[in-house]
């Protein structure tokens, strides 16, 4: 399978605590995107990576949250203290900038449960 | 700021029949992109059918056409020939060139047997 993965797919965690989320992109994409998903909500932007440039950072993305895609392929987001209002699917997705065209496709997602 | 409405959270369509889900979208740009992206439950999102703002005919790609009305900023999906596995949440989202994408809030597609 060539796609977007994203792993682990679910987590447990109590509030105060750190969590990594790992996602792999298809891979000869050079954009990476990480979203964040609440139940009966559409995706919101949280961040995105041109290569291992981080270009572009949404105002919901805050202080306890960090993304890096230190060589341009993977990409983790981290999330420092959890607090309950974390609790969402996150979603990474990928695409291939070239010209004016780009299709975003979508890793499963990771759900998060903070306790 | 770019905003996508879809004013239905929910549908349903009888198999077999064809359905419109609709979405409209705020913009002051004129070149820009628009998708509808399909979830089904627990799976991944995936995309359904793209549109160029520049282009004036309508993407279709096989039972999906799109309706894309610029001037009323308006660009709503039609599900022809609705089959069982059609059923999930759709999405649409918007992007500008080199920018972002904003999704709306979804419309949970039912189809009934």
């Amino acid at each position: 399978d060539t796609g977007v993965s994203q792993n682990p797919r679910h987590k447990i965690t109590k509030r105060g605590q750190n969590v990594t989320f790992r996602c792999d992109p298809i891979s000869e994409h050079n954009r990476l995107y990480w979203y964040r998903q609440t139940l009966g909500q559409g995706p919101e932007f949280l961040t995105y990576f041109q290569n291992e440039a981080q270009l572009e950072k949404s105002r919901l993305l805050s202080d306890r949250f960090s993304a890096e895609r230190p060589k341009g392929s993977f990409s983790t987001l981290e999330i420092q203290r959890t607090e309950q209002g974390d609790s969402a699917m996150y979603l990474c997705a990928s695409s291939l900038a070239r010209q004016s065209q780009e299709t975003q496709y979508f890793g499963p997602g990771t759900r998060l449960l903070v306790l | 700021a770019q905003t996508v409405t879809q004013s239905q959270p929910e549908m349903s369509v009888q198999e077999a029949e064809t359905v419109t889900l609709s979405c409209t979208y705020d913009t002051s740009e004129s070149d820009y992109y628009l998708f509808w992206y399909k979830q089904p439950p627990s799976r991944q999102m995936i995309l359904v059918i793209r549109q160029e703002a520049y282009k004036q005919q309508n993407a279709t790609e096989n039972r999906f056409s799109v309706n894309f009305q610029k001037a009323a900023k308006s660009f709503s999906l039609k599900i022809s020939d609705s089959q069982l596995g059609d059923a999930a949440m759709y999405f649409c989202a918007y992007r500008r060139t080199g920018n972002q994408f904003y999704f709306g809030t979804g419309t949970s597609l039912t189809v009934i047997p």
